[in-house]
């Protein structure tokens, strides 16, 4: 099956600082990722769209100067938070949507990394 | 806007059968998926509805409606590892942008 990768899976930093997350897909090329924040107990909400070699569309009320997406490659995207604060401590998780879904898959649109808990202190 | 209703939480036996519903409105439609959560872990994918009707995998099934909006998911056999949180999922554009229910907690009692 289709396997995505986070990392870090979890980390600890100061009010202020940078926390770059990878996701990667370890054995297919995606041409298309998501990333998404879930608060405890609650949705996941997506945060934005990556397509490989442009720019991320980012959803309303999500700030793309704060959250810096690069998808630099057909098997990785990267999530900055910048200047992070207190309130970006979230549980941020990314999925992958396959290159030529349709060939092998008709069922699984997105498949998900193990998410990346993020705490600002 | 777009919005997606279901149950908060959902008590069952074990052994027993549950369906989780979920009602949504949304500009766009391609399909209905469901999702499986446990806590701390990602979502896991279950079953996914483009046309109306019943789709069986395993001991979990789904259906849709389309006409009326709505979908379920049917989970038989219950086990106490089914015990996580149930999202209901639409996909609303050939980007597959997945739009998300606020989950239903499956509680399963011995």
């Amino acid at each position: 099956g289709a396997v995505v990768s986070q990392h870090p899976s979890w980390v600890i930093c100061k009010s202020g600082t940078s926390v770059k997350i990878e996701c990667r897909s370890l054995d297919f090329q995606a041409t298309t990722m998501f990333w998404y924040r879930q608060f405890p107990k609650q949705s996941l909400m997506l945060m934005a769209t990556s397509n490989e070699g442009s720019k991320a569309t980012y959803e309303q009320g999500v700030e793309k100067d704060k959250f810096l997406i690069n998808h630099a490659s057909l098997t990785l995207s990267t999530l900055t938070v910048t200047s992070a604060h207190p309130e970006d401590s979230s549980f941020y998780i990314c999925s992958a949507r396959p290159r030529g879904l349709a060939d092998w898959s008709s069922y699984n649109e997105q498949f998900f990394g193990p998410g990346t808990r993020l705490t600002v202190l | 806007g777009q919005s997606l209703e279901q149950p908060s939480e959902v008590t069952a036996v074990e052994g027993a059968i549950v369906q989780i519903n979920c009602t949504y409105q949304t500009s766009g439609f391609y399909g209905l998926s469901w999702y499986q959560q446990h806590d701390g872990g990602a979502p896991t994918f279950l079953s996914y509805n483009a046309l109306d009707g019943l789709e069986e995998t395993g001991r979990f099934s789904s259906f849709l409606s389309r006409s009326d909006s709505y979908g379920y998911l049917l989970l038989q056999e219950l086990q106490m590892k089914d015990s996580a949180s149930y999202f209901c999922a639409v996909i609303m554009d050939s980007n597959y942008q997945l739009i998300w229910g606020a989950g239903t907690k499956l509680i399963i009692k011995p």
